[in-house]
């Protein structure tokens, strides 16, 4: 089993709709977990860190589910501006490597 | 901050040539690590150091070297360019502190292998 699983997708998605993705990982030890967003041809970058409480910035939502070993993200009102790819990200207890998935691909459609 | 910086932005290498690429950040951060990624692929780890003189391998070492003399700087050296290396190399850096620090990306470099 993968570390970090992610759907690659893609999901194409009108704008306006609301869209969620899942993530299981396999260490129930893990500690930390982001959501990254990587635009096409550029860097990934922090979108936001998942709280065990569940945390929202905004029109993005992110979960975590201790006892399913996975963690989620939802987009709300969708905008052209969110397609990009967006990397589940987990923090092993212990380890000076954050474990990358490989991606879920957005693509919003007018 | 500049946070991390990466040079050269592009590249065009030959077969067998070799090259150094660049990667330095102003965060004082003690992790520091290379990745490359392929067109619609994931990121793959090649070296990582948790501070100046240590390194250790990722999942794709072979054909790189590192090293890290100072806590801000962390070279990735390619001995002889295979078209096989032809991808994007990020350079990333990340706090020591314990959990729940994210890892900060520089813009990438592209290299291509011909």
């Amino acid at each position: 089993r993968k570390e970090v699983e992610q759907d690659p997708g893609p999901f194409n998605v009108p704008e306006g709709a609301t869209v969620a993705f899942n993530c299981t990982y396999s260490n129930s030890a893990s500690q930390s977990f982001f959501w990254y967003r990587q635009d096409c041809r550029k860097e990934p970058k922090l979108l936001m860190s998942v709280y065990s409480s569940g945390n929202e910035d905004g029109r993005f939502t992110a979960q975590l589910n201790r006892a399913s070993q996975y963690i989620s993200l939802l987009i709300r009102d969708s905008k052209l501006s969110d397609s990009a790819t967006y990397l589940c990200v987990v923090d092993p207890v212990g380890n000076e490597k954050l474990t990358f998935g490989t991606g879920t691909r957005l693509t919003i459609i007018p | 901050n500049a946070g991390v910086t990466q040079t050269p932005k592009f590249r065009i290498l030959k077969i067998g040539q070799s090259m150094t690429l660049q990667c330095a950040q102003d965060m004082n951060h003690n992790y520091m690590y290379w990745y490359r990624q392929d067109p619609g692929m994931g990121l793959k780890l090649i070296y990582y150091s948790v501070g100046a003189g240590i390194t250790d391998k990722g999942e794709v070492p072979n054909g790189y070297n590192v090293s890290r003399s100072t806590t801000e700087d962390f070279p990735l050296r390619l001995e002889l360019a295979a078209p096989s290396q032809t991808s994007v190399y990020f350079c990333a850096s990340k706090n020591s502190g314990g959990q729940g620090y994210e890892q900060y990306f520089g813009p990438g470099t592209r290299l291509t292998v011909t």
